[in-house]
C-alpha cells in the first residue's frame, strides 16, 4: 500500500502569513488522486481539496493545492484564527486509499 | 444538508462483537458507495471498509478482512459494519463516510461528508 509521510509535524504561524503543507507518496499516486481534510478538536474530518488541486465548494480560495507524482502541497495562502486544526492528506489512486499521520496548523 | 449519524459504539471484552450503524440523510442514499474509517490517536486515520450503491461491490481493509462485515439497507438509508473478535488494536473512533462521487466503485474515491463518529473501546 503507498505510505503518505506529512511535514512538518506541526506547523505554528501567526495571522496573515502563508502555511504550506507538505505530503509525499512512497510511490507514484495514479492520477493526483490526493485529498485533504481538515479536522478541528471534537469534529469530523471535512474535505478540503480533491483531484490533488480541486478545491472543496465550503472553503474559501486561500486554500489550494498541488502537486504531481509523489509530492503534494497544500498552501493555506494567509492564515486565519479559524484555520486552526489538523490537516491529513489521502490518496485514492491505489486501493487501499491510505492516509497521512496529519500536520497540525497552530495560530500564534 | 448530508448528514450521517453513527450509533453502537461500545466497551466491550477482547473476542466480543459489535455491530455499529449509521444513518444518513440529505442525499440520495442509495446513489452513493459508503465507507467505515477509524480513527486512533496512535495511528490516525485508517479506511477500514468501504460497500458500493447497491451492494454488490464490498471492500476491506487488511485489518478488517475476515473479521469485520460491511452492509447497507437502502431502504432505511442505512449503513452497518459487523465487527466480530474484537482486538485492543480495535479501539478507535468509527466513522460513517460518504463517497464524493455517484455511482462510484467503492475500491477508490475521496469522501466528501463525514459523522460524528462513534466510540469503540476493546478491553478487559
Amino acid at each position: 500500500e503507498i505510505v503518505l509521510t506529512q511535514s512538518p509535524g506541526t506547523l505554528s504561524l501567526s495571522p496573515g502569513e502563508r502555511a504550506t503543507l507538505s505530503c509525499r507518496a512512497s510511490q507514484s499516486v495514479s492520477s493526483n488522486y490526493i485529498a485533504w481534510y481538515q479536522q478541528k478538536p471534537g469534529q469530523a474530518p471535512r474535505l478540503v481539496v480533491y483531484g490533488a488541486s480541486s478545491g472543496a465548494a465550503v472553503f474559501p480560495d486561500r486554500f489550494s493545492g498541488s502537486g504531481s507524482g509523489t509530492d503534494f502541497t497544500l498552501t493555506i495562502s494567509r492564515l486565519e484564527p479559524e484555520d486552526s486544526a489538523v490537516y491529513y492528506c489521502q490518496q485514492y489512486g491505489s486501493p487501499p486509499r491510505t492516509f497521512g499521520q496529519g500536520t497540525k496548523v497552530e495560530i500564534k | 444538508e448530508v448528514q450521517l449519524v453513527e450509533s453502537g459504539g461500545a466497551l466491550v471484552q477482547p473476542g466480543r462483537s459489535l455491530r455499529l450503524s449509521c444513518t444518513a440523510s440529505g442525499f440520495t442514499f442509495d446513489d452513493y458507495a459508503m465507507h467505515w474509517v477509524r480513527q486512533t490517536p496512535g495511528k490516525g486515520l485508517e479506511w477500514v471498509a468501504g460497500i458500493g450503491w447497491n451492494g454488490d461491490s464490498i471492500y476491506y481493509a487488511d485489518s478488517a478482512k475476515g473479521r469485520f462485515t460491511i452492509s447497507r439497507d437502502n431502504m432505511k438509508k442505512s449503513l452497518f459494519v459487523e465487527m466480530k473478535s474484537l482486538r485492543p488494536e480495535d479501539t478507535a473512533l468509527y466513522f460513517c463516510a460518504k463517497d464524493a462521487l455517484r455511482w462510484n466503485t467503492p475500491e477508490n474515491g475521496y469522501l466528501d461528508s463525514w459523522g460524528q463518529g462513534t466510540l469503540v473501546t476493546v478491553s478487559s
